[in-house]
């Protein structure tokens, strides 16, 4: 697509559900991150993937949290057992190739878990 | 030059010395953010400074902000090898949420601690 793609934009949940995110990045594009950005904050670094391979999952906040990215296209952030602290605008971002300028990032999902 | 631009676009110190970078802009703003980037990973989030603010601390880095000139400094004190990444600096346009997908980006300064 013309832009990096995320559903839904809005996701209100009930503590203890879980969660699938989905960000389809632009065509073309090897890297995708994932981050999430609270109420007046900057962005919080969760994950990148190259491909379909992310090769550092330590920014993701808890075990509860996982990402995978198949076809080296569309990405599912899930978050299992939702807490209310993890409610935030999840931001996906692709850019050509890791380390590539020109980050292009999708209009977020806006998740609140209440 | 573009929003969100850095000077310098490189910069080699030496260990334990002070790095600043700066960053000017055009537009009005909400806020402006520092990011670093370490080679072949994502954007972290070091500092966030709001329009009414002029200075900012946050461990060894110290952000000032210049509303009348439009620029920003960040300086990085006793540096460290591990300090090595690129920075940017990303503002958030005035009236806007300061959303992500709002953030305007510059073009980064290298920086390289030597050891």
């Amino acid at each position: 697509g013309a832009g990096v793609s995320q559903s839904p934009s809005n996701k209100v949940t009930e503590k203890g559900k879980d969660v699938e995110l989905r960000c389809d990045p632009i065509s073309g594009h090897t890297a995708l991150y994932w981050y999430r950005q609270s109420l007046g904050q900057g962005l919080e670094f969760l994950i990148y993937f190259q491909g379909n391979s992310a090769p550092d999952k330590s920014g993701l906040p808890s075990d509860r949290f996982s990402a995978e990215r198949t076809g080296g296209s569309v990405s599912t952030l899930t978050i299992q057992r939702t807490q209310q602290e993890d409610s935030a605008v999840y931001l996906c971002a692709s850019s050509l190739y890791v380390g590539a300028r020109g980050y292009t990032f999708g209009s977020g999902t806006r998740l609140t878990v209440v | 030059s573009q929003q969100g631009e850095e000077d310098p676009q490189a910069l080699s110190i030496q260990e334990g010395e002070n790095a600043t970078m700066n960053c000017s802009y055009k537009t009005s703003i909400n806020n402006l953010q520092w990011y670093r980037q370490n080679s072949g990973r994502g954007l972290v989030h070091l500092i966030l400074i709001r329009s009414n603010e002029r200075e900012k601390h946050s461990g060894r880095l110290r952000v000032t902000l210049d509303t009348s000139k439009k620029s920003s400094s960040l300086l990085i004190t006793a540096s460290r090898a591990a300090d090595t990444a690129s920075y940017f600096c990303a503002t958030a346009p005035a009236g806007s949420g300061g959303g992500a997908d709002g953030l305007t980006f510059g073009k980064g300064t290298h920086l390289i601690i030597q050891p």
